[in-house]
């Protein structure tokens, strides 16, 4: 099975600010990669696809891009709307698997 | 407006069956591979199972193989997963999700729309 290391676990940031969240892969995947976000109590919502193509009405403040088996996904200017859990999941090859989520938190 | 509605889930004791399922519109609903993905209170995402858009194809996560069928109905818009010989481990929010194509290639198989989960409780 492929192995989806996702990095920070966590992370703080104020309003504003730009972060960056990073999945390695632990094969090839090509660009098959997405990228989701998960408010408490909520269902996952689809940000990006194909590594750096954003899901309609995602807006552009999220963006997505790859480097070999490293994936990241950058959030421009946050907002209060922003602070969530995202996850990275890889669907080159079955079973697909999901990085362990990064927790946004407003510092 | 795509919409995805689960229903099926609730309290079971281990070993038994439930069937959960999700009825879809907005979309050509064969067209488009589906999966079921479930997470634990408090923890990630977990894959359980995809099909493609025809339902000729299936897939499963060894954890469910042999215990989880899916399936689905394209002239009723509906998924199905049929789950038996339940297990504690199995309590989880299932949600069932829509693929941006028909799932038989790689660039199909991304997720853009989700269900609002339906939990599943294996307890004694």
């Amino acid at each position: 099975d492929i192995q989806m290391t996702q990095s920070p676990s966590s992370l703080s940031a104020s309003a504003g600010d730009r972060v960056t969240i990073t999945c390695r892969a632990s094969q090839g995947i090509s660009n098959y990669l997405a990228w989701f976000q998960q408010k408490p109590g909520k269902a996952p919502k689809s940000l990006i696809y194909a590594a750096s193509s954003l899901q309609s009405g995602v807006p552009s403040k999220f963006s997505g891009s790859v480097s070999g088996t490293d994936f990241t996904l950058t959030i421009s200017s946050l907002q209060p709307e922003d602070f969530a859990t995202y996850y990275c999941q890889q669907y080159n090859s079955y079973p697909f698997t999901f990085g362990q989520g990064t927790k946004l938190e407003i510092k | 407006e795509v919409q995805l509605l689960e229903s099926g889930g609730a309290l079971v004791q281990p070993g038994g069956s439930l069937r959960l399922s999700c009825a879809a519109s907005g979309f050509t609903f064969s067209s488009y591979a589906m999966s079921w993905v479930r997470q634990t209170p408090g923890k990630g995402l977990d894959w359980v199972s995809s099909i493609s858009g025809s339902g000729a194809n299936t897939y499963y996560a060894d954890s469910v193989k042999g215990r989880f069928t899916i399936s689905r109905d394209n002239s009723q818009n509906t998924l199905y997963l049929q789950m038996n010989s339940l297990r504690a481990e199995d309590t989880a929010v299932y949600y069932c999700a829509k693929h941006i194509g028909s799932g038989v290639t790689p660039a199909g198989r991304g997720i853009d729309y989700w269900g609002q989960g339906n939990l599943v409780t294996v307890s004694s």
